[in-house]
């Protein structure tokens, strides 16, 4: 059983440009998070989708800044018009369903985004 | 608003040292609190908990819960410098409320 698989690991992007940043969640999880982590800081939650509904994007700025879960295919971290200030890690976590036996979030290996 | 404070932020210790780490937190709703280990990569899950006084343990780390002072340890003992990493706590809200992240401790063992 894979776990969270994210893709690419490394994404370099010049200023202007977008950056695409996926997720597949292990499977038989309908949950996904995604985290934002910036050098010395923790995890700052984002956005928190199930199957083409996003649930809680209270997290997400309010520009540029877009994600979805289709029925079909992973999880897309999307930013348009990248700045500097965007270069992060973005991790993304699965869990099968909140309220029940097993809530700790599985993460995936992260993306790392350097903006040029 | 919920919110999950760590410290220290850093700890350097010499192998064979025992740590405790400390989370304290705010939430209207509690669930559970976790603890993560984050290598170079994904943070990886130690514990959940949920009930006060109920050590979790793992062989050399164990973690405890305090839901009348808010606060959460984790202790490491006799220390390798493989456990350098930094250590994030978190909290789970109840409802369908995603986790909120301490900032971690970062913890390096030497020699």
């Amino acid at each position: 059983n894979a776990g969270v698989m994210q893709n690419p690991r490394h994404l370099v992007r010049r200023r202007g440009q977008e950056a695409r940043l996926r997720c597949s969640p292990m499977k038989g999880h309908s949950h996904v998070y995604w985290y934002r982590q910036l050098p010395e800081e923790g995890l700052k939650f984002m956005v928190y989708l199930q199957k083409e509904n996003i649930i809680d994007e209270s997290g997400m700025p309010k520009e540029r800044f877009s994600a979805e879960f289709p029925k079909e295919g992973p999880s897309i971290l999307r930013i348009q018009q990248v700045v500097r200030g965007d270069s992060a890690a973005y991790f993304c976590a699965s869990s099968p369903r909140l309220g029940g036996k097993n809530t700790e979030a599985f993460f995936g290996q992260g993306t790392r985004l350097t903006v040029v | 608003e919920d919110k999950v404070v760590q410290s220290p932020l850093s700890l350097v210790v010499h192998e064979g040292d025992t740590v405790t780490l400390n989370c304290s937190y705010e939430v209207t709703n509690f669930r559970s609190l976790l603890w993560y280990k984050q290598e170079k990569k994904a943070p990886t899950f130690l514990f959940m908990l949920t009930s006060s006084g109920i050590e979790k343990k793992s062989g050399r780390l164990s973690s405890i819960l305090d839901k009348k002072e808010l606060f959460s340890i984790l202790n490491i003992t006799a220390t390798q410098t493989g456990d350098s990493a930094i250590y994030l706590c978190a909290l789970s809200p109840s409802g369908n409320t995603p986790l909120v992240f301490g900032k971690g401790t970062r913890l390096s063992v030497i020699a």
